[in-house]
Protein backbone atom coordinates (compact mmCIF):
# COMPACT_ATOMS: atom_id res chain seq x y z
CA UNK A 1 0.00 0.00 0.00
CA UNK A 2 1.85 3.08 -1.30
CA UNK A 3 -0.90 5.57 -0.62
CA UNK A 4 -1.79 8.28 1.62
CA UNK A 5 -5.94 8.81 2.25
CA UNK A 6 -7.45 11.92 2.83
CA UNK A 7 -11.14 12.52 4.18
CA UNK A 8 -13.29 14.39 3.15
CA UNK A 9 -12.44 14.93 -0.53
CA UNK A 10 -14.46 18.01 -0.12
CA UNK A 11 -15.38 20.26 2.65
CA UNK A 12 -18.05 23.01 3.34
CA UNK A 13 -18.28 24.78 6.27
CA UNK A 14 -19.40 28.36 8.33
CA UNK A 15 -17.01 30.58 9.72
CA UNK A 16 -18.47 29.04 13.37
CA UNK A 17 -18.39 25.39 12.47
CA UNK A 18 -15.70 22.85 13.47
CA UNK A 19 -14.68 20.07 11.70
CA UNK A 20 -11.76 18.25 10.81
CA UNK A 21 -9.59 16.70 7.97
CA UNK A 22 -8.21 13.31 8.40
CA UNK A 23 -5.37 11.41 6.69
CA UNK A 24 -3.80 7.88 6.58
CA UNK A 25 -0.86 5.95 5.57
CA UNK A 26 0.26 2.38 6.17
CA UNK A 27 3.28 2.42 4.10
CA UNK A 28 5.49 2.57 7.95
CA UNK A 29 6.87 6.23 7.22
CA UNK A 30 7.70 8.58 10.90
CA UNK A 31 7.13 12.23 9.20
CA UNK A 32 3.76 13.39 8.30
CA UNK A 33 3.22 16.73 6.98
CA UNK A 34 0.23 19.26 6.08
CA UNK A 35 0.12 21.90 3.71
CA UNK A 36 -2.19 24.41 2.00
CA UNK A 37 -2.24 24.86 -1.33
CA UNK A 38 -4.51 28.22 -2.48
CA UNK A 39 -5.63 27.87 -6.56
CA UNK A 40 -2.75 28.53 -9.11
CA UNK A 41 -0.14 28.64 -6.48
CA UNK A 42 2.53 26.11 -4.79
CA UNK A 43 1.69 23.57 -1.43
CA UNK A 44 2.24 26.05 1.31
CA UNK A 45 3.84 23.94 4.40
CA UNK A 46 1.96 24.34 7.77
CA UNK A 47 3.20 21.36 10.45
CA UNK A 48 5.57 18.77 10.38
CA UNK A 49 5.19 15.42 12.38
CA UNK A 50 8.17 13.69 13.10
CA UNK A 51 8.14 10.08 15.01
CA UNK A 52 4.54 11.33 16.42
CA UNK A 53 5.63 14.78 17.56
CA UNK A 54 4.80 17.98 16.12
CA UNK A 55 8.53 19.28 15.03
CA UNK A 56 7.13 22.51 12.77
CA UNK A 57 4.66 24.75 13.15
CA UNK A 58 5.29 27.72 10.51
CA UNK A 59 3.58 29.95 12.40
CA UNK A 60 -0.46 28.79 11.61
CA UNK A 61 -3.16 30.44 13.41
CA UNK A 62 -4.19 28.93 16.38
CA UNK A 63 -7.87 28.17 14.51
CA UNK A 64 -5.79 25.02 12.67
CA UNK A 65 -4.55 22.22 15.22
CA UNK A 66 -3.30 19.64 14.15
CA UNK A 67 -2.76 16.23 16.16
CA UNK A 68 -1.20 13.08 15.40
CA UNK A 69 -2.84 10.05 17.31
CA UNK A 70 -0.66 7.45 16.14
CA UNK A 71 2.07 6.73 13.63
CA UNK A 72 -0.47 6.11 10.50
CA UNK A 73 -2.60 8.76 11.34
CA UNK A 74 -3.02 12.30 10.71
CA UNK A 75 -5.55 14.77 12.02
CA UNK A 76 -6.44 18.69 11.19
CA UNK A 77 -8.79 20.36 13.61
CA UNK A 78 -10.23 23.14 12.13
CA UNK A 79 -12.23 26.00 14.55
CA UNK A 80 -13.80 29.64 13.58
CA UNK A 81 -12.61 29.63 10.50
CA UNK A 82 -11.79 32.45 7.58
CA UNK A 83 -13.20 32.26 4.01
CA UNK A 84 -9.98 33.48 3.45
CA UNK A 85 -8.92 29.52 4.67
CA UNK A 86 -10.58 27.94 1.56
CA UNK A 87 -7.66 26.38 0.29
CA UNK A 88 -6.56 22.47 -0.97
CA UNK A 89 -5.27 20.88 2.06
CA UNK A 90 -2.97 18.12 1.38
CA UNK A 91 -1.65 15.72 3.89
CA UNK A 92 1.86 14.14 2.83
CA UNK A 93 4.31 11.97 4.69
CA UNK A 94 7.97 10.35 4.40
CA UNK A 95 10.12 7.87 5.14
CA UNK A 96 12.20 9.97 6.64
CA UNK A 97 11.66 12.50 9.02
CA UNK A 98 14.84 14.75 7.12
CA UNK A 99 11.85 14.77 4.29
CA UNK A 100 14.36 16.94 2.02
CA UNK A 101 16.29 13.84 1.24
CA UNK A 102 13.40 12.23 -0.08
CA UNK A 103 10.11 11.72 -1.46
CA UNK A 104 7.38 13.11 -0.35
CA UNK A 105 4.24 11.11 -1.01
CA UNK A 106 1.10 13.26 -0.68
CA UNK A 107 -2.60 12.31 -0.91
CA UNK A 108 -5.41 13.61 -3.26
CA UNK A 109 -6.45 16.40 -0.54
CA UNK A 110 -9.24 17.93 1.31
CA UNK A 111 -10.69 21.31 -1.46
CA UNK A 112 -12.32 22.56 2.03
CA UNK A 113 -14.55 25.93 1.36
CA UNK A 114 -15.37 28.73 3.86
CA UNK A 115 -18.72 30.49 3.86
CA UNK B 1 14.33 34.53 2.70
CA UNK B 2 15.11 31.33 1.16
CA UNK B 3 13.06 30.97 -2.06
CA UNK B 4 12.29 28.57 -4.66
CA UNK B 5 11.40 30.46 -8.39
CA UNK B 6 9.84 28.81 -11.73
CA UNK B 7 9.70 31.96 -13.24
CA UNK B 8 7.79 30.83 -16.37
CA UNK B 9 3.91 29.86 -14.99
CA UNK B 10 2.81 28.20 -18.62
CA UNK B 11 4.98 26.70 -20.97
CA UNK B 12 3.45 25.31 -24.37
CA UNK B 13 4.93 22.62 -26.74
CA UNK B 14 4.19 20.57 -29.40
CA UNK B 15 4.09 16.57 -29.25
CA UNK B 16 7.12 14.91 -29.88
CA UNK B 17 9.19 17.64 -28.66
CA UNK B 18 11.66 18.63 -25.53
CA UNK B 19 9.52 20.39 -22.82
CA UNK B 20 12.08 21.77 -20.79
CA UNK B 21 11.61 23.81 -17.57
CA UNK B 22 13.55 25.66 -15.24
CA UNK B 23 13.67 26.20 -11.22
CA UNK B 24 16.07 28.53 -9.24
CA UNK B 25 16.91 29.09 -6.11
CA UNK B 26 18.02 31.68 -4.38
CA UNK B 27 19.60 33.14 -0.82
CA UNK B 28 20.82 29.63 0.28
CA UNK B 29 21.65 26.48 -1.44
CA UNK B 30 19.87 23.29 -1.12
CA UNK B 31 21.48 19.84 -0.88
CA UNK B 32 18.79 18.49 -2.80
CA UNK B 33 15.92 19.47 -5.43
CA UNK B 34 12.86 17.52 -6.30
CA UNK B 35 10.38 17.36 -8.95
CA UNK B 36 6.75 16.78 -9.00
CA UNK B 37 3.69 16.56 -11.03
CA UNK B 38 0.35 17.68 -9.87
CA UNK B 39 -2.88 17.42 -11.62
CA UNK B 40 -5.76 19.35 -11.56
CA UNK B 41 -7.56 19.13 -7.84
CA UNK B 42 -4.88 16.47 -6.83
CA UNK B 43 -1.76 15.92 -4.87
CA UNK B 44 1.75 16.32 -6.15
CA UNK B 45 3.30 13.28 -7.27
CA UNK B 46 7.08 12.92 -6.88
CA UNK B 47 9.10 12.38 -9.83
CA UNK B 48 12.45 12.87 -9.29
CA UNK B 49 15.31 13.94 -6.50
CA UNK B 50 19.01 15.03 -7.27
CA UNK B 51 21.79 15.56 -5.25
CA UNK B 52 23.69 18.75 -5.45
CA UNK B 53 26.50 16.41 -6.47
CA UNK B 54 24.93 15.06 -8.94
CA UNK B 55 25.23 16.51 -12.64
CA UNK B 56 22.16 14.50 -14.12
CA UNK B 57 19.72 11.93 -13.12
CA UNK B 58 17.09 10.05 -15.61
CA UNK B 59 14.13 7.73 -16.08
CA UNK B 60 12.61 6.91 -18.76
CA UNK B 61 11.63 10.29 -20.84
CA UNK B 62 12.72 12.29 -18.11
CA UNK B 63 16.15 14.16 -17.67
CA UNK B 64 16.88 16.42 -14.35
CA UNK B 65 20.06 18.40 -14.02
CA UNK B 66 21.52 20.73 -11.02
CA UNK B 67 23.84 23.33 -11.48
CA UNK B 68 24.84 25.20 -8.52
CA UNK B 69 27.15 27.19 -10.35
CA UNK B 70 24.31 28.78 -12.12
CA UNK B 71 21.73 27.90 -8.71
CA UNK B 72 19.26 26.20 -11.45
CA UNK B 73 17.63 22.54 -11.78
CA UNK B 74 16.43 22.34 -15.42
CA UNK B 75 13.64 19.11 -16.29
CA UNK B 76 13.24 17.70 -19.57
CA UNK B 77 10.48 15.66 -20.81
CA UNK B 78 11.96 14.36 -24.13
CA UNK B 79 9.06 13.18 -26.76
CA UNK B 80 6.46 14.56 -24.86
CA UNK B 81 2.67 13.23 -25.22
CA UNK B 82 -0.47 15.06 -24.18
CA UNK B 83 -0.41 13.20 -21.35
CA UNK B 84 2.61 15.15 -20.02
CA UNK B 85 -0.04 18.32 -19.86
CA UNK B 86 0.15 19.22 -16.25
CA UNK B 87 1.85 21.29 -13.45
CA UNK B 88 5.38 20.98 -12.31
CA UNK B 89 6.53 21.92 -8.97
CA UNK B 90 10.11 22.41 -8.26
CA UNK B 91 10.96 21.21 -4.36
CA UNK B 92 13.86 22.35 -2.50
CA UNK B 93 15.05 21.43 0.78
CA UNK B 94 15.01 24.20 3.56
CA UNK B 95 15.88 23.09 6.75
CA UNK B 96 13.85 19.78 7.60
CA UNK B 97 10.91 20.40 4.99
CA UNK B 98 10.62 20.78 1.47
CA UNK B 99 9.28 24.09 0.14
CA UNK B 100 8.13 24.60 -3.89
CA UNK B 101 8.24 26.99 -6.29
CA UNK B 102 5.15 27.93 -8.02
CA UNK B 103 4.96 25.17 -10.33
CA UNK B 104 4.85 25.36 -14.27
CA UNK B 105 1.90 24.69 -16.22
CA UNK B 106 2.89 22.51 -19.40
CA UNK B 107 0.44 21.98 -22.61
CA UNK B 108 1.42 19.22 -24.95
CA UNK B 109 -0.82 20.46 -28.22
CA UNK B 110 -0.95 16.80 -30.54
Amino acid sequence: DTEVTQTPKHLVMGMTNKKSLKCEQHMGHRAMYWYKQKAKKPPELMFVYSYEKLSINESVPSRFSPECPNSSLLNLHLHALQPEDSALYLCASSQDPKAAREKLFFGSGTQLSVL
Amino acid sequence: SQKIEQNSEALNIQEGKTATLTCNYTNYSPAYLQWYRQDPGRGPVFLLLIRENEKEKRKERLKVTFDTTLKQSLFHITASQPADSATYLCGGQAGTALIFGKGTTLSVSS
